[in-house]
């Protein structure tokens, strides 16, 4: 185990469905991020918290919403989504609020079916 | 286009054999990293290794450096069956003035028992 959690690990919704995905980190990191992977394709960064800021939005349809109550979990919040949004989303944690390059710990990731 | 591209694409190899991937970027870089995917799993971290380094041991994996040729290889010694996974090269970007890992689509490393 990586020290990160996500749930829940399968999600199957409609495109008029609201839902969340959450991540909880246990190693007391001070970044979080969400990253998008979808086959064939390189993994897609989404969002990136830096203690529990936003500090970068990668162009993300706003069908997507992203939450950050404390260092320690993270919330991705969906709403009207899209075929396409099908995918597994990855969570993951960093140490340093600055160095978002540095080694990131993952989460076992919650594979979503839109309908 | 990617800033970090494995090849192979895929790599099928019988237990025991040596696996070698390679990746190739196109920017400077100051780190990169290599991480492993089992199926429908997150990532797991493997190693590291800096601009200034030019290769780096760690247990059965080595990785190597060329900055010069902006490629790295990842080389599995003594395949097991558990080694059964993708793995994916992450280098650092600056990207809009942030800098974030960017992953290639990795190579899908198969060992037959």
């Amino acid at each position: 185990e990586t020290g990160v959690t996500q749930t829940p690990r399968h999600l199957v919704m409609g495109m008029t469905n609201k839902k969340s995905l959450k991540c909880e980190q246990h190693l007391g990191h001070n970044a979080m991020y969400w990253y998008k992977q979808s086959a064939k394709k390189p993994l897609e960064l989404m969002f990136v918290y830096s203690l529990e800021e936003r500090v970068e939005n990668n162009s993300v349809p706003s069908r997507f919403s992203p939450e950050c109550p404390n260092s320690s979990h993270l919330f991705l919040h969906l709403h009207t989504l899209q075929p396409e949004d099908s995918a597994l989303y990855l969570c993951a944690s960093s140490q340093d609020a600055s160095a978002h390059t540095d080694t990131q710990y993952f989460g076992p990731g919650t594979r979503l079916t839109v309908l | 286009s990617q800033q970090g591209e494995e090849d192979p694409q895929a790599l099928s190899i019988q237990e025991g054999e040596n696996a070698t991937m390679n990746c190739s970027y196109k920017t400077s870089i100051n780190n990169l990293q290599w991480y492993r995917q089992n199926s429908g799993r997150g990532l797991v971290h493997l190693i590291l290794i800096r601009s200034n380094e030019r290769e780096k041991h760690s247990g059965r994996l080595r990785v190597t450096l060329d900055t010069s040729k902006k490629s790295s290889s990842l080389l599995i010694t003594a395949s097991r069956a558990a080694d059964t996974a993708s793995y994916f090269c992450a280098t650092d970007a600056r990207s809009f003035g942030n800098e974030k890992l960017t992953f290639g689509t990795g190579t899908r490393l198969t060992i037959i028992p």
